[in-house]
C-alpha cells in the first residue's frame, strides 16, 4: 500500500540549531501540505504545494520556517533557528490531484516529532 | 471564540458501548465535514466524508451533520478496543479551502 513517507521520525535539538524535515509523498499525488501539530491540539497548516508551486504559506513563519518541492514530488521543511515553541509534530499529507480538495482527503505521513530543548 | 470546538476528552468505555463524538463550529461557510482516526504516534487517517448536512453510515460509524445548530457528531456502534484513537473532526467552506481542524477527542475503549 503506498504510504507518505517521512524522515526523520524523532528530532531532539537544541534551541537556535537548524533543523530539517523531509516527505515523500505518494506517487502521483499532486498536493502535498505541511501541518504542524502541537501536543493535545489538531493540525494546523504551515505550506500547501500544488505540485511546485507554493498555494498557501500564509501560517508559515517565514523568518524561521522555510519549504521546497524543487521537483514537485519530495519536499523539505527546514526551521532556522529553532525555537523552544516548535517543539511539535510535523506531519506532511499529500492528495491527488483534484479528488483531495473535494473530499478532504488527505494521506498523512506518521510525522516528524520534534523536541527542542 | 475558535472556529472548531471539540471536546479533548479523554472518553473512556467498555467494549460494546456506543460512542458519541462531537464538534460545534462558527462559520456557517462551512460545507465539507470529515473526521479523521489518529493513532498514537501515527498521522492522521480519514474515517468520515460528509457533504452539507445529513447523515451517512459506514459499518459501525454514523456521522451527522445539523447545520442550522452548527453541530457534527461521530456515532461508533459496538465499539471495540481497536477503536481506541484520537478522533479529530474537520471541515472547509469549500473545495479550494483549507481544512480547519478540532483538537481531537481521545477515546479509550476497555476490554
Amino acid at each position: 500500500e503506498a504510504e507518505v513517507a517521512q524522515s526523520p521520525r524523532y528530532k531532539i535539538t537544541e534551541k537556535s540549531q537548524a533543523v530539517a524535515f523531509w516527505c515523500d509523498p505518494i506517487s502521483g499525488h499532486a498536493t502535498l501540505y505541511w501541518y504542524r501539530q502541537i501536543l493535545g491540539q489538531g493540525p494546523e497548516l504551515l505550506v500547501q504545494f500544488q505540485d511546485e508551486s507554493v498555494v498557501d504559506d500564509s501560517q508559515l513563519p517565514k523568518d524561521r520556517f522555510s519549504a521546497e518541492r524543487l521537483k514537485g514530488v519530495d519536499s523539505t521543511l527546514k526551521i532556522q533557528p529553532a525555537e523552544l515553541g516548535d517543539s511539535a509534530m510535523y506531519l506532511c499529507a499529500s492528495s491527488p490531484r483534484g479528488s483531495g480538495l473535494n473530499t478532504g482527503e488527505l494521506f498523512f505521513g506518521e510525522g516528524s516529532r520534534l523536541t527542542v530543548l | 471564540q475558535k472556529e472548531v470546538e471539540q471536546d479533548p476528552g479523554p472518553l473512556s468505555v467498555p467494549e460494546g458501548a456506543i460512542v458519541s463524538l462531537n464538534c460545534t463550529y462558527s462559520n456557517s461557510a462551512f460545507q465539507y465535514f470529515m473526521w479523521y482516526r489518529q493513532y498514537s504516534r501515527k498521522g492522521p487517517e480519514l474515517l468520515m466524508y460528509t457533504y452539507s448536512s445529513g447523515n451517512k453510515e459506514d459499518g459501525r460509524f454514523t456521522a451527522q451533520v445539523d447545520k442550522s445548530s452548527k453541530y457534527i457528531s461521530l456515532f461508533i456502534r459496538d465499539s471495540q478496543p481497536s477503536d481506541s484513537a484520537t478522533y479529530l473532526c474537520a471541515m472547509k467552506p469549500g473545495s479550494n479551502y483549507k481544512l480547519t481542524f478540532g483538537k481531537g477527542t481521545l477515546l479509550t475503549v476497555n476490554p
